[in-house]
């Protein structure tokens, strides 16, 4: 079984359309980020949810919205694509808040055109 | 601020041979964490290792060994005896020690082991 699945694993679509990416994890975990690796690979992070709250925002466009509907579930939501947002998205668990080993998921490859 | 440095931006060594990954950390906490993680060519992100502040001792597994040293802010990574699939981009990662930490990721360093 996938510890942290994504959903989709590949996403293209036109400047302006909106689209979501889903994420789940099955290990128990209370924390869930949302991290973002541009084309030089360069990771940062989005967002950070612990038990469905949010707790880091990371200066992300307003475009970008997280819900979190359930501790086991994250998904990202992005209104009016632009060229600038084509990445890849990964999701992450961790069972705490602090510190911990962060678990992936495979990441969705976003490209907008 | 939190920074973290990766100034190797690609290593080819060929195959057997050993390699060391430099990470350079800058933090003001006293307390704080460091990471190692890998990226193969397949994608997905795997956690190698944590370290917390406190801990100076070296850790060593199988071919992989890590030498933390706060004198120079350094968490290098070392591969003893390269293989084939060790290639990979790895990123060294910091955490503060705070409610609302985060890991900050370095730059990452791609390593290709060549035949």
């Amino acid at each position: 079984d996938t510890a942290v699945s994504q959903t989709p694993k590949y996403l293209v679509t036109q400047m302006g359309n909106d689209k979501s990416i889903k994420c789940e994890q099955n290990l128990g975990h209370d924390t869930m980020y949302w991290y973002k690796q541009d084309s030089k690979k360069f990771l940062k992070i989005m967002f950070s949810y612990n038990n469905k709250e949010l707790i880091i925002n990371e200066t992300v466009p307003n475009r970008f919205s997280p819900k979190s509907p359930d501790k086991a579930h994250l998904n990202l939501h992005i209104n009016s694509l632009e060229l600038g947002d084509s990445a890849v998205y990964f999701c992450a668990s961790s069972q705490g808040l602090i510190n911990e080993k962060l678990f992936f998921g495979s990441g969705t490859q976003l490209s907008v055109l | 601020a939190q920074k973290v440095t990766q100034a190797q931006t690609e290593i080819s060594v060929v195959e057997k041979e050993d390699v060391t990954l430099d990470c350079v950390y800058e933090t003001r906490d006293t307390t704080y964490y460091l990471f190692w993680y890998k990226q193969p060519p397949s994608g997905e992100l795997v956690f190698l290792i944590r370290r917390n502040s406190f801990d100076e001792q070296n850790e060593i597994s199988g071919r992989y060994s890590w030498n933390f040293q706060k004198s120079t802010s350094s968490f290098n990574f070392t591969i003893t005896a390269s293989q084939v699939v060790d290639s990979a981009v790895y990123f060294c990662a910091l955490s503060g020690y705070s409610s609302a930490s985060k890991i900050i990721f370095g730059s990452g360093t791609r390593l290709s082991i060549r035949p």
